[in-house]
């Protein structure tokens, strides 16, 4: 199974400022690497996939990076609605699985 | 729009079986991997498995010898069964459409939390 690890697991920072999530998996992912977005009370919005692409709707601000077992969600400046968690994804063609990272939370500092 | 509509039981008792169902409305129900996944109060998603559309099933392995996921491709319907559920089976579950040419989820159903207590 392949472990992704998020860090940090809180980060605490000011609307404006930037953020700068990692996700590390345990073994090559290439480029497939899901990012998603959860607020209370709601089910988690797809922010980026295949680690770099945003879905159509999703504001530029969000982008992602990283190949293989390193990757970065960047959040250039924050609004009040992104305070949120963040939980990154993915999926291995075999065996079949799916795992998520631990999550790492936003909050307003 | 496509629509993932999901309820059924919210309080069981221990052994007892879970029991869920999620419709999907205003797509095809081929071309992709349907899926279950929880989340216990306060605390981050698991995966639990999925069916396509020609019943193939993959599960997580830490849940496998108690799940079971069935489609019905008639309602464009899909569910999950848990059986012998404990405490710690308390969550939120949610479904979830997976395209097959993809490797993310890109639509999710309203959740139902499901409590389990004696």
């Amino acid at each position: 199974e392949i472990v992704l690890t998020q860090s940090p697991a809180t980060l605490s920072l000011s609307p404006g400022e930037r953020a700068t999530l990692s996700c590390r998996a345990s073994q090559s992912v290439g480029s497939y690497l899901a990012w998603y977005q959860q607020k209370p009370g709601q089910a988690p919005r797809l922010l980026i996939y295949d680690a770099s692409n945003r879905p159509t709707g999703i504001p530029a601000r969000f982008s992602g990076s990283g190949s293989g077992t390193d990757f970065t969600l960047t959040i250039s400046s924050l609004e009040p609605e992104d305070f949120a968690v963040y939980y990154c994804q993915q999926r291995s063609s075999w065996p079949p699985a799916l795992t998520f990272g631990g999550g790492t939370k936003v909050g307003i500092k | 729009q496509v629509q993932l509509q999901q309820w059924g039981a919210g309080l069981l008792k221990p052994s007892e079986t879970l029991s869920l169902t999620c419709a999907v409305y205003g797509g095809s129900f081929s071309g992709y991997y349907w899926n279950w996944i929880r989340q216990p109060p306060g605390k981050g998603l698991e995966w639990i498995g999925e069916i396509n559309n020609l019943e193939d099933t993959n599960y997580n392995p830490s849940l496998k010898s108690r799940v079971t996921i069935s489609v019905d491709t008639s309602k464009n319907q899909f569910s999950l069964k848990l059986s012998s559920v404990t405490a710690a089976d308390t969550a939120v579950y949610y479904c979830a459409r997976l395209p097959r040419k993809f490797r993310h989820f890109d639509y999710w159903g309203q959740g139902t939390l499901v409590s389990v207590s004696s």
